[in-house]
């Protein structure tokens, strides 16, 4: 089974709009943290924003939110007045302490969202 | 302010050669990653050092060794490179195990083997 799973490879969203991106995890663990990545086509790998499994506020890094449902075991990033330069693959990730994954980060496939301006 | 360093950024061998992709972090973080990222996959961890002088394999360490020379270098060497190993490859590191360390990655190295 996948740990990460985002259903949706490809979003479009107009630009100013806000959009959701969509990530399910799955771990017995009760530690654990979930992170989001952006790819842009340049292809480097940007840290977005962090969401512990104990922390009891949504995470926000500026126009970046994290809509963290503990009990249904989602992490979805939101992205407040979309920008052109937002148009990027996105990539939700996890690191258990005490799970299979022994302390490494797990990926997503990934989505790719576009900006329409 | 280098970070993650990778080289080289792109290369093109022929099935049977062989190579090493190195990796160098400035962060003093203990532990580093190889990872090949795969249309369609996401990012596959293909082996990790959780310190010096240790060494594990990841979800698809088939066809690859790796080396952890010391605290700042993380290499991984292909000895018989297939077609099947065409992929962008990518260098990480974090402080550790810990749980809300992010990973900081290289540029990473797209290869392509024909």
């Amino acid at each position: 089974a996948q740990k990460i799973t985002q259903t949706q490879p490809g979003m479009f969203v107009q630009e100013k709009e806000a959009v959701t991106l969509d990530c399910t995890y799955d771990t017995s663990d009760q530690s654990y943290g979930l992170f989001w990545y952006k790819q842009p086509s340049s292809g480097e790998m940007i840290f977005l924003i962090y969401q512990g499994s104990y922390d009891e506020q949504n995470a926000t890094e500026g126009r970046y939110s994290l809509n963290f449902q503990k009990a249904r075991k989602s992490a979805n990033l939101v992205i407040s007045a979309s920008q052109l330069g937002d148009s990027a693959m996105y990539f939700c990730a996890m690191r258990e302490i005490y799970g299979g994954s022994q302390g490494n980060l797990i990926f997503g496939k990934g989505t790719k969202l576009s900006v329409k301006p | 302010n280098a970070g993650v360093t990778q080289t080289p950024k792109f290369q093109v061998l022929k099935t049977g050669q062989s190579m090493t992709l190195q990796c160098a972090q400035d962060m003093n973080h203990n532990s580093m990653y190889w990872y090949r990222q795969d249309p369609g996959m996401g990012l596959r961890l293909i082996y990790y050092s959780a310190s010096e002088g240790t060494t594990d394999k990841g979800e698809v360490p088939n066809g690859y060794n790796v080396s952890r020379l010391n605290k700042r270098e993380f290499s991984l060497r292909l000895e018989s490179a297939a077609p099947s190993q065409t992929s962008v490859y990518f260098c990480a590191s974090s402080e550790g195990a810990v749980l809300n360390t992010e990973a900081f990655f290289g540029q990473g190295t797209r290869l392509t083997v024909v």
